[in-house]
């Protein structure tokens, strides 16, 4: 079965500093990746995903991944963080084995320092 | 308004109590799930539908149920609730026909607490 590790529960940077929050995948075939944010009582939206085009995906707020098969990673970065980036950060893998289903990491909650 | 409602937004209940949680979506989909959500353990789907004749089982399914009433709605039931059924439960709705990979749309979650 497919999974996702996140390395960190818990990542402070201060304002204005690169964000890198780490994803890890095991999986026998090429996945699909996710990155979904979850702000303060609210429910989850999706960052953005890979899904075998280019490597280097960009989604919303100026976050970005990219896919490294040698590495089995998925890292989300983000050049610069404002404080409005406070969330909880979960990586996903779509499950190809069982019925197109997303498996969730345990997340990564980041605060952000001023 | 919102694509994925959920009601209620809070609960509260006692041991042994059946509750429903209900869930609403009009983004025509027709996949719809139920994950429940703990500190430290991320996201876990309790069942998932892919139309309204089919309800699977997800990988902590015991202790609830389901009902797909029609295709904009999926509700959860807890039998008989108990406390370590204390979480934040979220529905959540994607597309079909697609490639797999499809993005998931996620309602605002319920907090259930059980006394």
């Amino acid at each position: 079965a497919q999974s996702v590790t996140q390395l960190g529960s818990h990542v402070s940077v201060s304002e204005g500093a690169l964000v890198l929050l780490r994803c890890n995948y095991s999986s026998s075939v090429p996945p699909y990746l996710f990155w979904y944010v979850q702000y303060p009582n609210q429910g989850l939206q999706l960052l953005l995903k890979y899904t075998s085009a280019a490597t280097l995906v960009k989604g919303i707020n100026g976050f970005e991944a990219e896919f490294k098969k040698s590495e089995t990673s998925f890292h989300l970065t983000k050049p610069s963080a404002h404080m409005s980036d406070a969330a909880e950060y979960f990586c996903a893998v779509s499950d190809l084995d069982r019925d197109d289903k997303i498996i969730f990491g345990k997340g990564t909650r980041l605060h952000i320092l001023p | 308004d919102a694509d994925v409602t959920q009601t209620p937004r809070n609960r509260i209940t006692k041991t042994g109590k059946r509750i429903m949680l209900e869930c609403s979506q009009t983004k025509g989909h027709d996949r719809m799930y139920w994950y429940r959500q703990d500190p430290g353990l991320g996201l876990r789907l309790i069942y998932y539908s892919f139309d309204v004749k089919d309800i699977n089982k997800g990988e902590i399914s015991d202790g609830y149920s389901v009902s797909r009433q029609a295709q904009a709605k999926f509700s959860l039931s807890l039998e008989s609730a108990i406390p370590n059924q204390t979480a934040l439960y979220f529905c959540a709705t994607s597309g079909s026909g697609g490639p797999v990979g499809e993005t998931q749309y996620f309602g605002p979650g319920t907090r259930l607490l059980v006394l």
